[in-house]
């Protein structure tokens, strides 16, 4: 079935440690990608997203996604994370024609 | 910077109740659609919305659901007759232009949490 995967439940870190968090999806063709972070207790946000162009994407609160078309992935980074990055991450996936399709989140803990 | 907005936070309702979930979009936006988390589990699609009809919607979107814009700035969402599994987190979204096919952005409200009793 097509889907979009993300590696990981729960990564927890120091804070100061380098992030990534991986992302897979199956669908083929034109797909765009996007990175929502929910803090606790709030709402979703776009970090960034991916349409067209240079395939390392920089959104906001220094994070980067590289697209990596062969391996259909979208892997987030972040060099140095802080403990106010504690979050649950969501990739999302909008195959060409159809509507998101979202990953199932990771939870990320940043130790102070 | 505009914001989806939604109303109420949270609802408690018993089984087999009405709610009506409320949302006001961003006012150029002309797509709009609503999304349900259940807890620990993935954000999920039900329905979008455009020029006064839905345009596309899931599995989860049956006939329990309906989704109107009663008038310029609300959209809601109704379920006839609630049941225990709808208890879930339920987001409004709203786009400039149709997200599918890779032209904009969906920005999302705060959520309402429903809980069915």
């Amino acid at each position: 079935a097509q889907s979009v995967s993300q590696h990981n439940h729960h990564v927890i870190l120091s804070e100061a440690a380098s992030l990534e968090l991986g992302c897979n999806y199956s669908y083929g063709g034109t797909v765009n990608l996007f990175w929502y972070v929910q803090y606790p207790g709030q709402h979703l946000q776009l970090l960034l997203k991916y349409f067209s162009g240079d395939p390392l994407v920089k959104g906001i609160k220094g994070f980067e996604a590289e697209f990596i078309k062969s391996k259909f992935s979208f892997n987030l980074r972040k060099p140095s994370v802080q403990w106010s990055d504690t979050a649950e991450y969501f990739c999302a996936v909008i195959p060409y024609g159809q509507n998101f399709v979202f990953g199932p989140g990771t939870r990320l803990s940043v130790l102070p | 910077e505009p914001e989806v907005t939604q109303t109420p936070s949270h609802q408690v309702t018993q089984m087999g109740q009405e709610v009506i979930l409320r949302c006001v979009p961003i006012s150029n936006h002309l797509y709009f659609y609503w999304y349900r988390q259940i807890l620990g589990q993935k954000v999920e699609f039900l329905v979008s919305f455009y020029n006064n009809e839905i345009s596309e919607k899931s599995e989860i979107f049956d006939d329990q659901f309906s989704v109107e814009r009663p008038d310029g700035s609300n959209f809601t969402l109704k379920i006839r007759s609630t049941k225990l599994e709808d208890s879930a987190m339920y987001f409004c979204a709203s786009s400039e232009a149709r997200t599918s096919g890779g032209t904009d952005t969906q920005y999302f409200g705060p959520g309402t949490r429903l809980t069915v009793l």
